[in-house]
């Protein structure tokens, strides 16, 4: 296992379409977290699962965001009626569970609205 | 309200002279800090750590400094190298489940 992997790489949608990314995080990694990055702006926290579970979410999730970890390996974060606000990386990364807290990113899929 | 901030987008500094990134915050409950590199269309690589009861942590050419009282943190990077050119982002550990919030990043330039 190479590390985090993203897929796609890069989506180009046109606004009010649906779009749906992937994560397959490392493979002993329980935890796994959801990014979203704009031009010079760092990482912003989207949301979190500890193995399938979904334990926080951050008020930049809106209603047209959803994100799953079904059996607690990969996840997919799907952004419905797309805006062009939606255009950003999306960052995923994972980490082993505490008290260590480095987390490993993948490569992100870069997302434009047009 | 930026909760951690870097001040400067950006610093040059010659290929083995010491390049000194700087970082501050303003939540004191924060007990765990980070640095990642980030190269352009790739994700941030995680450098070092230093959790809040340290004031030093130390791996190779990369040295991280943290003053709690002054809620402020720096990377050393000691010699500088070429290929250390790239957007460092300072993070701190923003919750029980660990979930990081970053700064907006320094772009450091390694000139040979």
């Amino acid at each position: 296992d190479t590390g985090v992997s993203q897929n796609p790489r890069h989506k180009i949608t046109k606004r009010g379409q649906n779009v749906t990314f992937r994560c397959d995080p490392i493979s002993e990694h329980n935890r796994l977290y959801w990014y979203r990055q704009t031009l010079g702006q760092g990482p912003e926290f989207l949301t979190y699962f500890q193995n399938e579970a979904q334990l926080e979410k951050s008020r930049l999730l809106s209603d047209r965001f959803s994100a799953e970890r079904p059996k607690g390996s990969f996840s997919t974060l799907e952004i419905q009626r797309t805006e062009q606000g939606d255009s950003a990386m999306y960052l995923c990364a994972s980490s082993l569970k505490g008290p260590v807290y480095e987390q490993y990113f993948g490569p992100g899929t870069r997302l434009t609205v047009t | 309200d930026q909760q951690v901030k870097q001040n400067s987008p950006s610093l040059s500094v010659q290929e083995g002279r010491i390049s000194i990134l700087n970082c501050d915050y303003t939540n004191s409950m924060f007990d765990y800090f980070l640095w990642y590199k980030k190269y352009p269309a790739e994700g941030p690589t995680f450098l070092i750590s230093i959790s809040s009861i340290k004031d030093k942590n130390e791996d190779g050419r990369f040295t991280v400094f943290l003053n709690k009282s002054a809620k402020h943190l720096s990377l050393h990077i000691v010699p500088s190298q070429p290929g250390d050119s790239a957007v460092y982002f300072c993070a701190a550990k923003g919750g029980s489940q660990g979930n990081l919030i970053f700064g907006k990043g320094t772009k450091l330039s390694v000139k040979p």
